[in-house]
C-alpha cells in the first residue's frame, strides 16, 4: 500500500518550454501533496504544499508563477515548470500525505533543460 | 543553526556490521520522527516512523528518539550491501502539521 507514482521519470526539454509533471497516489486518497526539489547530494527542499481543491501554498523564495501546481483530485497533483531554463534542471519529487504526519514519496522526475 | 543536523558522511562499513545513524534537532515542537532511505536517483522510501520518545524495532532496523536530548538514531543490524543508500531523517510538529523538516542525509556504503 501507499504507492505514489510520478510521470515522467525523466524529461529533457529546450529552454523556454513548459514541462508538466504528474504525481498520483495509486492506492489511497491524498488531500495533501507536496512538491520537493533535490540537487545532487543534497537533501529535499520543500517547494510547495498542494491541497485538493484549493490553491497551493508556496515556500519562501519559490516563484508561484513559474512553478504552477494543480491538485484537481484526491489522487492527482501536477507541477508545471513554465518557461524552463537550465537552472531549473533538478530532481523533482512529490509526496502524498498518508495519515498523521507521514509522507509517501514518488520515485522522482529528473528534469534537464538544455 | 539548521533545525535538523545530520552528518552527511560518507559512512563506509563492512557487511554484517551494526550501523548507527543520528540526527539532532533544535525545535522542541517536533513530535513525529521518520527515517527515509533513498537509493540513487530514486524517491525516498519510508523506513521507520516514531511518535514522541522511545524505541521502535522493525526487523533489522531500530529507531530511537530521545526528546530530552533532541536526538534521534537509526540502527541497522547485520548490515547488507543492499542497505547502501542515503538515509534521511525527517521530523514534524503537532499532528496535522504539513511540513517535514529533513536532515541533510547520510550516505552509507556497506562493503561485501
Amino acid at each position: 500500500g501507499a504507492v505514489v507514482s510520478q510521470h515522467p521519470s525523466w524529461v529533457i526539454c529546450k529552454s523556454g518550454t513548459s514541462v508538466k509533471i504528474e504525481c498520483r497516489s495509486l492506492d489511497f486518497q491524498a488531500t495533501t501533496m507536496f512538491w520537493y526539489r533535490q540537487f545532487p547530494k543534497q537533501s529535499l527542499m520543500l517547494m510547495a504544499t498542494s491541497n485538493e481543491g484549493s490553491k497551493a501554498t508556496y515556500e519562501q523564495g519559490v516563484e508561484k508563477d513559474k512553478f504552477l501546481i494543480n491538485h484537481a483530485s484526491l489522487t492527482l497533483s501536477t507541477l508545471t515548470v513554465t518557461s524552463a531554463h537550465p537552472e531549473d534542471s533538478s530532481f523533482y519529487i512529490c509526496s502524498a500525505r498518508g495519515g498523521a504526519d507521514t509522507q509517501y514519496f514518488g520515485p522522482g522526475t529528473r528534469l534537464t533543460v538544455l | 543553526q539548521k533545525e535538523v543536523e545530520q552528518d552527511p558522511g560518507p559512512l563506509s562499513v563492512p557487511e554484517g556490521a551494526i550501523v548507527s545513524l543520528n540526527c539532532t534537532y533544535s525545535n522542541s515542537a517536533f513530535q513525529y520522527f521518520m527515517w527515509y532511505r533513498q537509493y540513487s536517483r530514486k524517491g525516498p522510501e519510508l523506513l521507520m516512523y516514531t511518535y514522541s520518545s522511545g524505541n521502535k524495532e522493525d526487523g533489522r532496523f531500530t529507531a530511537q528518539v530521545d526528546k530530552s536530548s533532541k536526538y534521534i538514531s537509526l540502527f541497522i543490524r547485520d548490515s547488507q550491501p543492499s542497505d547502501s543508500a542515503t538515509y534521511l531523517c525527517a521530523m514534524s510538529g503537532v499532528q496535522g502539521a504539513q511540513k517535514l523538516v529533513f536532515g541533510q542525509g547520510t550516505r552509507l556504503t556497506i562493503n561485501p
